[in-house]
Formats: C-alpha cells, sequence, structure tokens
C-alpha cells in the first residue's frame, strides 16, 4: 500500500526560528506536494516538485522553501517563522499522469 | 487558474437520511475529479474517483455524479450512519495542469 511518512508530527516553534518539515514517501512516485490547512479550512498548495532536485511554487511560496532532494524526500522550509503559519501541514504524492493524491497524516505547527 | 467551490460548508442529517454535496469548478479541460474523506485529526483518504469518460460512480454508500455541461459533481450519501461523520473535500485536476485544486470541504455531521 502507498506510504507517505511525515516528521515531526507535531512541532513548536518561536518566531523567527527556522523549521524543517520532512516528508518521505515509499511509493516511487514523481510527485510530491505540500500543502497547508487551517483550522476549519481546506487545503492551499505551497510547492510541489516533479523530478529530484527541482521545485514549484504552488498557489501560497511565500515564507517557504522546498527541497527534493531524490525522489522519495521532500523537505519544507520556513527560514523565518511567523505566527501567521501556525497550520497543519500535508505532505502527498501521485504518480505521473493525474493519478490521485496519496497523504502523509500531517504535521501540526504551532508558532509562538 | 481553476476555481472550485463547494457547498454547503456545513451540513447536519439524521442517521439513516441522505445527504448530498456539491462542487462547482470553473476550467472546461477539468478531466480528472476526486473526493476525499477526513476524519476529526486525521489525514485525507481518497473515497472516491471520477475519470472524465464516466458520469457516475458508486462505492462505500456513496454515489459520484459528473455533470460535465455544468461543471458540477456531486458526493451523494444514501444512508447516512455515524462512521460517516467528516469533512469531505472535492479536488479536480484540468489537463496540462500538475496541480489539484480543492474546495473548501464540507463538515458532515450525523445525528443519532
Amino acid at each position: 500500500e502507498a506510504a507517505v511518512t511525515q516528521s515531526p508530527r507535531s512541532k513548536v516553534a518561536v518566531t523567527g526560528g527556522k523549521v524543517t518539515l520532512s516528508c518521505h514517501q515509499t511509493n516511487n512516485h514523481d510527485y510530491m506536494y505540500w500543502y497547508r490547512q487551517d483550522t476549519g479550512h481546506g487545503l492551499r498548495l505551497i510547492h510541489y516538485s516533479y523530478v529530484a532536485d527541482s521545485t514549484e511554487k504552488g498557489d501560497i511560496p511565500d515564507g517557504y522553501k522546498a527541497s527534493r532532494p531524490s525522489q522519495e524526500n521532500f523537505s519544507l522550509i520556513l527560514e523565518l517563522a511567523s505566527l501567521s503559519q501556525t497550520a497543519v501541514y500535508f505532505c502527498a504524492s501521485s504518480g505521473w499522469g493525474g493519478a490521485e493524491q496519496y497523504f502523509g497524516p500531517g504535521t501540526r505547527l504551532t508558532v509562538l | 487558474g481553476e476555481q472550485v467551490e463547494q457547498r454547503p460548508p456545513h451540513l447536519s442529517v439524521r442517521e439513516g437520511d441522505s445527504a448530498v454535496i456539491t462542487c462547482t469548478y470553473t476550467d472546461p479541460n477539468s478531466y480528472y475529479f476526486f473526493w476525499y474523506k477526513q476524519e476529526p485529526g486525521a489525514s485525507l483518504q481518497l473515497l472516491m474517483k471520477v475519470f472524465s469518460s464516466t458520469e457516475i460512480n458508486e462505492g462505500q454508500g456513496f454515489t459520484v455524479l459528473l455533470n460535465k455541461k455544468d461543471k458540477r459533481l456531486s458526493l451523494n450519501l444514501t444512508a447516512a450512519h455515524p462512521g460517516d461523520s467528516a469533512a469531505y473535500f472535492c479536488a479536480v485536476r484540468s489537463y496540462g495542469n500538475e496541480k489539484i485544486t480543492f474546495g473548501a470541504g464540507t463538515k458532515l455531521t450525523i445525528k443519532p
């Protein structure tokens, strides 16, 4: 079965600090995505990647960077965390050609 | 770009009753449609998917209807049970687009 894992599952960060969220997939998928979900809302795309060593901006990339060092791993980096970045972050992967996305368990980030 | 509107944002029905959630989209090139279920505190799980060549898909007590002329997608639950209480999200993919656009979600509550 497709598997997407995320670490950490929960994190508390201070304003102005650096945060790195990690995602690992064993699906052999080309595409990986980072979304944020705010309480009671849908998902908004931050960054995505369709090949290692390359990332693309999503709909809300400001304040976030992404890194795809290998097909299996995709990281989201907050260089200077801000209060407004408190949210749940989901990673997802999908195969080529418009297949459905498989989601990780999410990371709850609280910025104080 | 693609815009997806999902209605209603909240829906409460009694056990055994039916429920309908609707999404409308804007891009006529949309061709792959998904419904995801998110239980409280959990990740998103694929519930059903519809490809453009099919208009009806059934499974798990749900029916998905696609009306491409009106650019409308609906999720129909024929007989609600407590395990159906969750948030439901529609998602749409367009040709030439590596991204999926999500609706804002519907929180479905099943009352005994």
